[in-house]
C-alpha cells in the first residue's frame, strides 16, 4: 500500500537549472497537493489539483509550474532554479475537498 | 498574515505527565481544524481533528479542544510517551477552500523518560 509517492527524495541543483519532482498516489484521490516547508516554518501551498486537466495556483507558486494529465500523477516543474527555492517539498492527496491530508514523505532540494 | 499561530516554537515534558500543544487562528471562515505529527525526514501524518460544531474531539490519548470564541485550539496528550516526541502543526481549512489547509509553524515536543 503505497500511498503518495515522492521523487527524488534529495537532489541539489546549480542556479538556472531545472527539474521535475514526481508525485504519484494509488488511492485514486482526485485532489493533490504540493507543499513547501523552509526551516522553522510551516507549510505552505504551490499548487493544487482538484481532478485531472485542472490545476490552480496556492500561495506561493512564483518559479513552478504544474500539469495534472491523470489522476495518479501530479509533478512539480522548476524551470530555473533559484536559492530561494532550497526547501523540503511534499505533495499530498485527499479524495475530495475536506478531510485530512495524506503526505507523501517529502523532497528535500538544495539550489546552489 | 499569519492566519494559524503556534507561539511556542518547543516544548518538553516527563513522561507520563501531560502534554498541551496551543494554536491560535484569526480567520474566522475557518471549520475545520487538524493536527499534525512530523517526525525528522518523513512527511507529515494526520494526527486527530475537529470540526466547528464540536468543541472537543478524542481519540486514546490524544484530545483536541476548540473555543470558537477565543478562535484557539488545543492538543492534549495523556500520557505522554517519548514516542510522541515530533514536531506538531497546526492546521486549518474552510469549506471553499478546496481541501487546502494553512498550517501554522509547528511546536517541536520532546518528551524526557
Amino acid at each position: 500500500n503505497a500511498g503518495v509517492t515522492q521523487t527524488p527524495k534529495f537532489r541539489i541543483l546549480k542556479i538556472g537549472q531545472s527539474m521535475t519532482l514526481q508525485c504519484t498516489q494509488d488511492m485514486n484521490h482526485n485532489y493533490m497537493y504540493w507543499y513547501r516547508q523552509d526551516p522553522g516554518m510551516g507549510l505552505k501551498l504551490i499548487y493544487y489539483s482538484v481532478g485531472a486537466g485542472i490545476t490552480d495556483k496556492g500561495e506561493v507558486p512564483n518559479g513552478y509550474n504544474v500539469s495534472r494529465s491523470t489522476t495518479e500523477d501530479f509533478p512539480l516543474r522548476l524551470e530555473l532554479a533559484a536559492p530561494s527555492q532550497t526547501s523540503v517539498y511534499f505533495c499530498a492527496s485527499i479524495p475530495s475537498g475536506t478531510g485530512e491530508l495524506f503526505f507523501g514523505e517529502g523532497s528535500r532540494l538544495t539550489v546552489l | 498574515d499569519q492566519q494559524v499561530k503556534q507561539n511556542s516554537p518547543s516544548l518538553s515534558v516527563q513522561e507520563g505527565r501531560i502534554s498541551i500543544l496551543n494554536c491560535d487562528y484569526t480567520n474566522s471562515m475557518f471549520d475545520y481544524f487538524l493536527w499534525y505529527k512530523k517526525y525528522p525526514a518523513e512527511g507529515p501524518t494526520f494526527l486527530i481533528s475537529i470540526s466547528s460544531i464540536k468543541d472537543k474531539n478524542e481519540d486514546g490519548r490524544f484530545t483536541v479542544f476548540l473555543n470558537k470564541s477565543a478562535k484557539h485550539l488545543s492538543l492534549h496528550i495523556v500520557p505522554s510517551q517519548p514516542g510522541d516526541s515530533a514536531v506538531y502543526f497546526c492546521a486549518a481549512s474552510d469549506r471553499g477552500s478546496q481541501g487546502n489547509l494553512i498550517f501554522g509553524k509547528g511546536t517541536k515536543l520532546s518528551v524526557k523518560p
